[in-house]
């Protein structure tokens, strides 16, 4: 089974601050990389699919980058609205998700 | 619209069996595959079934094989999750979701199933 691990698995930043999010699968997953963003008591929100792809409707300010097994999503410029927790997920074999990373508000 | 939304959850025995359902409408229902996903309190996502277009194949990750089946009704457009043998672990929100290819587009607002005695 492949694992995916999230870091940080909290992170802080003000209003304004470029935010990175890493991504770590235990095996190459050929880009096969999507990301979530779930707002408290919200179901899961797409953002981003087969690694960068920006879902219809996200702000592009949410961005995504990687390969192998490394990838990453970068939110250029944080709004308060994007307090939420973030999850990647690979679907290179089977359907595995992260740990998440909380983002918070310093 | 695509909507689907997730009914049955509930408080149940360990051992005890639920079924849940979801509805969808807004898209051609048969022509996607389609999936539960779970969420413990506070915790990170699982992947807990999927089912083919015609659901004729299925698949589950070891954590529920063998207690848990999903199944279709294309002419309801209805999903549905039968658990059996549930233990305090399956615990969680479940939510049924759809892909477009690989991603899981779209969500159900999910349905909270506790097991405690």
């Amino acid at each position: 089974d492949i694992q995916m691990t999230q870091s940080p698995s909290l992170l802080s930043a003000s209003v304004g601050d470029r935010v990175t999010l890493s991504c770590k699968a235990s095996q190459n997953i050929y880009k096969y990389l999507n990301w979530y963003q779930q707002k408290l008591g919200e179901a899961p929100k797409l953002l981003i699919y087969y690694t960068n792809s920006l879902q219809t409707g996200i702000p592009s300010r949410f961005s995504g980058s990687g390969s192998g097994t490394d990838y990453t999503l970068t939110i250029s410029s944080l709004q308060p609205e994007d307090v939420a927790t973030y999850f990647c997920q690979q679907y290179n074999s089977w359907w595995t998700f992260g740990g998440g990373t909380k983002l918070e508000l310093k | 619209e695509v909507q689907l939304v997730e009914t049955g959850g509930g408080l149940v025995q360990p051992g005890r069996s639920l079924k849940l359902s979801c509805v969808a409408s807004g898209f051609t229902f048969s022509s996607y595959w389609m999936y539960w996903i779970r969420q413990a309190p506070g915790k990170g996502l699982e992947w807990v079934s999927s089912i083919n277009t015609d659901g004729g194949s299925t698949y589950y990750p070891d954590s529920v094989k063998g207690r848990f089946t999903i199944s279709r009704d294309n002419a309801e457009n209805t999903v549905y999750l039968q658990m059996n043998s549930l233990r305090s672990e399956d615990t969680a929100t479940y939510y049924c979701a759809k892909d477009e290819g690989g991603p899981f587009a779209y969500w159900g607002q999910g349905t909270l199933v506790t097991v405690s005695s």
